[in-house]
């Protein structure tokens, strides 16, 4: 069965530091991947997704980039965090049409 | 006009009774749709999907599209305090794109 994992579960980084955030994928080849952002009460935003190794879309102009470096692996970054950085991170990755996601990275930017 | 839109609630149902959760879509083009439920503080899971238009039953769940009207609703049978959490609606539309709606919150009383 397919399985996707996350880490870390819960980050706290200041203003300005670096963010590096991974996602894995098992039990499947040359998944489609997603990342979303979920801001405190609000709704998930797609910030970008990938079709294949080193194809990466992106969906909101912003400070985050995202790679994927191997089949099965998705990662979310930012040379330096913003204070609306803040929110729940999941990574997703596609089934026939619907999405799985990931437990998610609650991140705090202080 | 948001592509996907739920009332954000809270529905408040008592223990027992049917819950249910409307959610509107404005791309007619629309052809796959999406019920999941997210837990405070968890990453939202699949619990329904439904291509054609009518019903669908799985459980205490049963999922009704309406192409014509672009509506698709969820209707929770017998609901029990453990279904109370944020459903959210999803869609894909064109360009194949999975988009969400801002979710409804239930609570159910006992």
């Amino acid at each position: 069965s397919q399985t996707i994992h996350q880490w870390p579960a819960t980050l706290v980084q200041p203003v300005g530091s670096p963010l590096s955030l991974e996602c894995t994928v098992e039990g499947t080849s040359n998944p489609n991947l997603y990342w979303y952002r979920q801001a405190a009460g609000r709704g998930l935003q797609l910030l970008f997704y990938s079709v294949g190794i080193g194809q990466i879309s992106s969906e909101v102009p912003q400070n985050l980039s995202a790679s994927r470096p191997q089949d099965r692996q998705f990662i979310l970054s930012s040379k330096k965090l913003l204070l609306s950085d803040s929110g729940f991170y999941l990574c997703a990755f596609r089934g026939t049409y619907e999405q799985y996601f990931g437990p998610g990275t609650r991140l705090t930017v202080t | 006009q948001k592509e996907v839109e739920q009332n954000s609630g809270p529905l408040s149902v008592p223990e027992g009774a049917i819950a249910s959760l409307n959610c509107t879509y404005s791309d007619r083009g629309s052809q796959s749709f999406f019920w999941y439920r997210q837990y405070s503080g968890k990453s939202p899971e699949l619990i329904m999907f439904i291509y054609s238009n009518g019903d669908k039953e799985d459980g205490r769940f049963t999922a009704q599209l309406n192409k014509a009207s672009q509506y698709v609703s969820l209707l929770i049978r017998d609901s029990q305090p453990s279904d109370s959490a944020t459903y959210l609606c999803a869609v894909i539309a064109a360009g194949n794109k999975l988009t969400f709606g801002g979710g409804t919150r239930v609570l159910v009383k006992p």
